[in-house]
């Protein structure tokens, strides 16, 4: 069984850009969460989709966004990048995300120049 | 304060020593309780997964979740060099804002030398 695929694995950018992140859940899995890793900070929960809809949401500025598609793939965004915006951004899939049980991909690593 | 506190280490034992991680966390919601490790450049692995109170064992490693202390721990036995890794304990709530929602703890990095 396929695991939690992200791309790309790796990008830079430079500030004030905008950056589109994607995620394929394990198939089954209809939900697909978000987050941020930091040295600084840790694990940080960004957001939560089920079936095309947002539930639930950390505390990050709106220049973070995502969606996710009937197929259950899912994009992120960050728009209008900034230095502390560097981090390995990591997508998590569950089967109905009701649970703790989290898959996770192996991220994507931002670097903003 | 953080809702999950966990010592960063780094730990360093010899092969074959019993490691203890542990967390303490102050969220009275949390009810699943998990272990991640996470090898470096790569994403977490889920390890051990408890739902409320109890313990859990899985070959060489065992979960604890004491909920009227609020702490969890993971005990490893017999370690290898290839648990070399870093040990993240996190938590949840049930239904609700908690979707898809884990609360981390910073991590223990453990190194297990031969």
């Amino acid at each position: 069984k396929a695991g939690v695929t992200q791309t790309p694995r790796y990008l830079i950018k430079t500030r004030g850009q905008q950056v589109t992140l994607s995620c394929s859940p394990i198939s089954g899995h209809r939900s697909v969460s978000w987050y941020q890793q930091t040295p600084g900070q840790g694990l940080q929960f960004l957001f939560e989709y089920f079936s095309e809809t947002q539930r639930n949401k950390g505390n990050f500025p709106g220049r973070f966004s995502g969606r996710q598609f009937s197929n259950s793939r899912s994009e992120m965004n960050v728009s209008t990048l900034e230095l502390g915006d560097s981090a390995l951004y990591l997508c998590a899939s569950n089967r109905e995300g009701n649970t703790g049980e989290l898959f996770f991909g192996e991220g994507s690593r931002l670097t903003v120049l | 304060q953080k809702e999950v506190e966990q010592d960063p280490g780094p730990l360093s034992v010899p092969e074959g020593a019993i490691v203890s991680l542990n967390c303490t966390y102050s969220n009275s919601a949390f009810q699943y309780f998990m272990w991640y490790r996470q090898y470096s450049r790569k994403g977490p692995e889920l390890l051990m997964y408890t739902y409320s109170s109890g313990n859990k064992e899985d070959g060489r490693f065992t979960a604890q979740v004491d909920k009227s202390s609020k702490y969890i721990s993971l005990f490893i036995r017999d370690s290898q060099p290839s648990d070399s890794a870093t040990y993240l304990c996190a938590m949840m709530g049930s239904g609700g804002t908690s979707y898809g929602k884990l609360t981390f703890g910073q991590g223990t990095i453990l190194t297990v030398h031969p």
